[in-house]
């Protein structure tokens, strides 16, 4: 399929362990965003790419979150020291043009999400 | 304190009928608003959207409607379907990239 891929689909881990979650966008989209859900929320924006920096990291929740899309395509959410508190659906968008483009036309299409559990 | 909202948790309707979905904003500088459709186990899919120029946008059975001076804005599908039952998102984007969604809104479309 096309469509943006998220990996793994279910991490399970400890209070205090490293997770890596990684994002395949749509091939050639310059843009990547990183959202996260919590149950009975709404998507809530974490960071932004585009093509390989980071152009909106004002969601990341603290200095335990880092992101990172070192050739402009793939893209990993790295958590460190995870928490309950970091259990949540966390989904991933590609655009193709980003800031250069129209916003409203630039439709973001999410990913299936990496539900994330810490015990 | 939320920007975007709604209000309603659950909507349950019939087969055939109209559904109305709704949501709120408070901040003024939105310029564009969108619905998205999250099936479980699924990321949200792109509906429709409509600019803040516009005061409704039209796609087959799916009409948004924009009262910028209320910062209101729904979601009308006629007829439903089954289908269509799904938990259903409203966003809003301004100039900076990302979007600000709502706790979203689980519709129930009957037989």
């Amino acid at each position: 399929g096309a469509g943006v891929s998220q990996t793994p689909s279910n991490k399970v881990t400890e209070k205090g362990k490293y997770v890596e979650l990684r994002c395949d966008p749509i091939s050639g989209h310059t843009a990547l965003y990183w959202y996260r859900q919590s149950l009975g929320q709404g998507p809530e924006f974490l960071i932004y790419f585009q093509g390989t920096g980071a152009a909106d990291d004002s969601g990341l929740p603290n200095d335990r979150f880092f992101a990172v899309r070192p050739e402009g395509s793939v893209s990993t959410l790295k958590i460190q020291r995870t928490e309950r508190g970091d259990s949540a659906v966390y989904l991933c968008a590609s655009s193709l043009l980003g800031l250069a483009g129209r916003r409203i036309t630039d439709t973001q299409y999410f990913g299936p999400g990496t539900r994330l559990t810490v015990l | 304190d939320q920007q975007v909202k709604q209000n309603s948790p659950s909507l349950s309707v019939q087969e055939g009928r109209i559904s109305i979905l709704n949501c709120d904003y408070t901040n003024s500088m939105f310029d564009y608003f969108l619905w998205y459709k999250k099936y479980p186990a699924e990321g949200p899919t792109f509906l429709i959207s409509i600019s803040s120029i516009k005061d409704k946008n039209e796609d087959g059975r799916f009409t948004v409607f924009l009262n910028k001076s209320a910062k209101h804005l729904s979601l009308h599908i006629v007829p439903s379907q089954p289908g269509d039952s799904a938990v259903y998102f409203c966003a809003a984007g301004g100039s900076q990239g990302n979007l600000i969604f709502g706790k979203g809104t689980k519709l129930s479309v009957k037989p």
